[in-house]
């Protein structure tokens, strides 16, 4: 099955700043990408999604990288917010109609007031 | 709310009791989920069921039993659990067509194994 390694863990970043996550899969034939945030005592809910048929997509402060030769996307996140803290996830699934959603490991992003 | 209900939400059980998670979408979706998420490995995938089938088991120990009785309803039957069971079980659905869609999760059962 997929295999999505997602860094850092961990991530402070100054109030302003940008934050980037990183995120590999393994199965090539993953073609949807979609991050979620999960703030603190609450589901985790999408923010942006990207697929294989596009390198990059953006809303707002928020954008997401794709290279599919490599096998990693990247989320970015610019002008940083106190409330954009929380733990994000990265996820990967191919089209084969089981639409199974394997997620990295999670990174804990805080913005710093 | 997201559409994705589930029940209870906290929940403490015994290793030798049996107790059933439930969870119920309102959004029409056709794949429903459960997902466990922990410390040591935030969001598994435990399994699947799309259009009432399950087509997905990552190896889940057999003391966790899905079942799924229609697309809007999705059970997590559980029985003799262990302590490192401890963790915050979600459900998700999603519409299944021929590309891949948002997952909308439900607020999760806060499971604790004593």
């Amino acid at each position: 099955g997929e295999n999505v390694e997602q860094h850092p863990s961990t991530l402070s970043v100054q109030e302003g700043d940008s934050a980037v996550i990183k995120c590999t899969y393994s199965d090539s034939a993953s073609n949807y990408f979609p991050w979620y945030k999960q703030e603190l005592g609450k589901r985790p809910q999408l923010i942006i999604d990207i697929r294989s048929n596009v390198g990059e997509k953006k809303d707002q402060r928020i954008a997401v990288t794709l290279n599919k030769t490599a096998k990693h996307f990247s989320l970015h996140i610019t002008e940083t917010q106190p409330e954009d803290s929380a733990v994000y996830f990265c996820a990967a699934s191919s089209s084969s109609g089981a639409n199974n959603l394997f997620f990295g490991t999670g990174t804990r992003l805080t913005v710093i007031p | 709310e997201t559409g994705v209900t589930q029940t209870p939400r906290h929940l403490v059980m015994g290793m030798t009791n049996k107790k059933s998670l439930k969870c119920e979408q309102h959004l029409g979706h056709n794949a429903m989920y459960w997902y466990k998420q922990s410390a040591k490995k935030p969001l598994e995938l435990m399994f699947v069921y799309n259009f009432k089938e399950q087509t997905e088991n990552n190896s889940v120990p057999s003391r966790f039993s899905p079942e799924c009785p229609n697309s809007s309803h999705l059970f997590l039957h559980l029985h003799t659990l262990q302590p490192e069971d401890s963790a915050l079980y979600l459900c998700a659905s999603s519409q299944v067509i021929t590309a891949n869609t948002e997952a909308f999760f439900g607020q999760g059962t806060r499971l604790t194994v004593v």
